[in-house]
């Protein structure tokens, strides 16, 4: 059974900080990993997609890597910004099914 | 880019009363969408997937007969919370594929805020 888990649960950091948010897998046979953004009382907002064939994306001052036999992804934020403030969360969807397994997320709050 | 509308974004019923959530898929067709349940400060839960023209499949745990699902249109699937009671406030979202690819992912709508008092 698939199990995603993110750390750290929760990051403070002053504005203008690279960092770097981790999620790990435990299933290697992945279909697609995903990372959203979940402001608070809203819903999700895709931020990055790779594929099981991709080792990284980038979108902005973010970048994505996968390594699928490792199990892990991490989502790279450069010169963060007190509008990066939110939860981020990790979903992998494996070959089996339409599912996607979501980590518990990572609290994100940017100190201006 | 594909985009998924939920409706409405709050809803304040009555303990007893029954309760509809819309999601459309806006600018593409859905044969599957997903029903997901969010508590304060945790993950996302699913709770069935929606097929189009058939039978909902529920989540081990989620009763069937309470969260009634129907997706009658390949654009349309709505939950009815039926007999609502103050421990079905919550926050439900779904989400969709556009495609089936390993380059679609999931797109969410904006989620509902259900309050029962």
């Amino acid at each position: 059974k698939q199990e995603v888990t993110q750390i750290p649960a929760a990051l403070s950091v002053p504005e203008g900080e690279n960092l770097v948010l981790n999620c790990s897998f435990t299933d290697s046979a992945i279909y697609n990993l995903q990372w959203f953004r979940q402001d608070p009382g809203k819903g999700l907002t895709s931020l990055l997609l790779i594929q099981s064939s991709q080792r990284e994306q980038t979108s902005g001052r973010l970048n994505a890597s996968l390594d699928k036999s490792s199990g892990r992804s991490t989502l790279y934020i450069a010169a963060s910004q007190p509008g990066d403030s939110a939860t981020y969360l990790c979903a992998v969807k494996g070959n089996r099914d339409d599912k996607i397994i979501f980590g518990k997320g990572t609290r994100l709050h940017i100190l201006p | 880019g594909a985009v998924v509308s939920q409706h409405p974004s709050w809803v304040i019923c009555k303990s007893g009363t029954s309760v509809k959530i819309e999601c459309r898929s806006l600018d593409f067709q859905a044969t599957t969408m997903f029903w997901y349940r969010q508590f304060p400060k945790q993950s996302l839960m699913l709770m069935a997937t929606s097929n189009e023209g058939s039978k909902a499949t529920y989540e081990q745990g989620v009763e069937k007969d309470k969260f009634l699902i129907n997706h009658a249109s390949l654009t349309l699937s709505t939950l009815t919370v039926t007999s609502a009671h103050p421990e079905d406030s919550s926050f439900y979202i779904c989400s969709a594929r556009a495609g089936t690819g390993g380059a679609y992912g999931y797109t969410f709508g904006s989620g509902t805020r259900l309050t029962v008092v």
